[in-house]
């Protein structure tokens, strides 16, 4: 069990442009996280994928953000035409949930996390 | 709406003081609570969780007891050393969501002095 990786750990970028974000998670878990911390602040829910299907998106997901998870393994989080409000850790997690368990039993396990900086 | 509110920081500790560390939610029914623990360039590690009114939650000498009565969970530990200097989150997942999102308090940043 290599753990939940991320990559690339840092990612400085001009604002307007495009960056994308790629997370790994432990092998045979089937939910994946997606979250955003900011200086001084607790991580903050985006999205979530069980399996393949992405099954809720927060509000703080503007329609420049956008998360795929084919095949229901590694997941990528795409920032279009980013800002410096995007600056942030953007933080990962995945955790195996079955059809019948509580998820609020199920322990989330976090990746490293990218630390975008946007000038 | 569901959320959490833990004690400002930063908190300075001698090695072998006491340890408390407050944190209280708001939440629709009764919510899972969690303990996450991220220390100096790694990433968040669960510490304990409760899922349930009086659980103790307990790992590493660290333990926090689910209070319904004052929607509370307080992080406590006996003896504090200097490796315990870390940023510690409280968060809850809501058993209406079904999708287990944990929602966040804003940490509370530990430093503990030899």
């Amino acid at each position: 069990d290599t753990g939940v990786s991320q990559d690339p750990r840092h990612k400085i970028t001009k604002r307007g442009q495009n960056v994308t974000f790629r997370c790994d998670p432990i092998s045979e878990h089937n939910r994946l996280y997606w979250y955003r911390q900011t200086l001084g602040q607790g991580p903050e829910f985006l999205t979530y994928f069980q399996n393949e299907a992405q099954l809720e998106k927060s509000r703080l997901l503007s329609d420049r953000f956008s998360a795929e998870r084919p095949k229901g393994s590694f997941s990528t989080l795409e920032i279009q035409r980013t800002e410096q409000g995007d600056s942030a850790m953007y933080l990962c997690a995945s955790s195996r949930t079955s059809g019948t368990s509580n998820s609020g039993t199920d322990t989330q396990y976090f990746g490293p996390g990218t630390r975008l900086t946007v000038l | 709406g569901n959320s959490v509110t833990q004690m400002e920081g930063p908190v300075t500790l001698s090695e072998e003081a006491f340890l408390t560390i407050n944190c209280t939610y708001t939440a629709t029914g009764y919510p899972s609570l969690f303990w996450y623990v991220q220390y100096p360039g790694e990433g968040l590690q669960l510490l304990l969780k409760a899922t349930k009114a009086d659980d103790k939650g307990s790992n590493k000498g660290f333990e926090a007891t689910y209070r319904k009565e004052t929607t509370s969970f307080h992080l406590e530990k006996g003896s504090v050393q200097v490796s315990d200097s870390a940023v510690y989150f409280c968060a809850l997942i809501s058993l209406y969501n079904q999708g287990g999102k944990l929602i966040f308090g804003q940490g509370t940043e530990l430093s503990v002095k030899p």
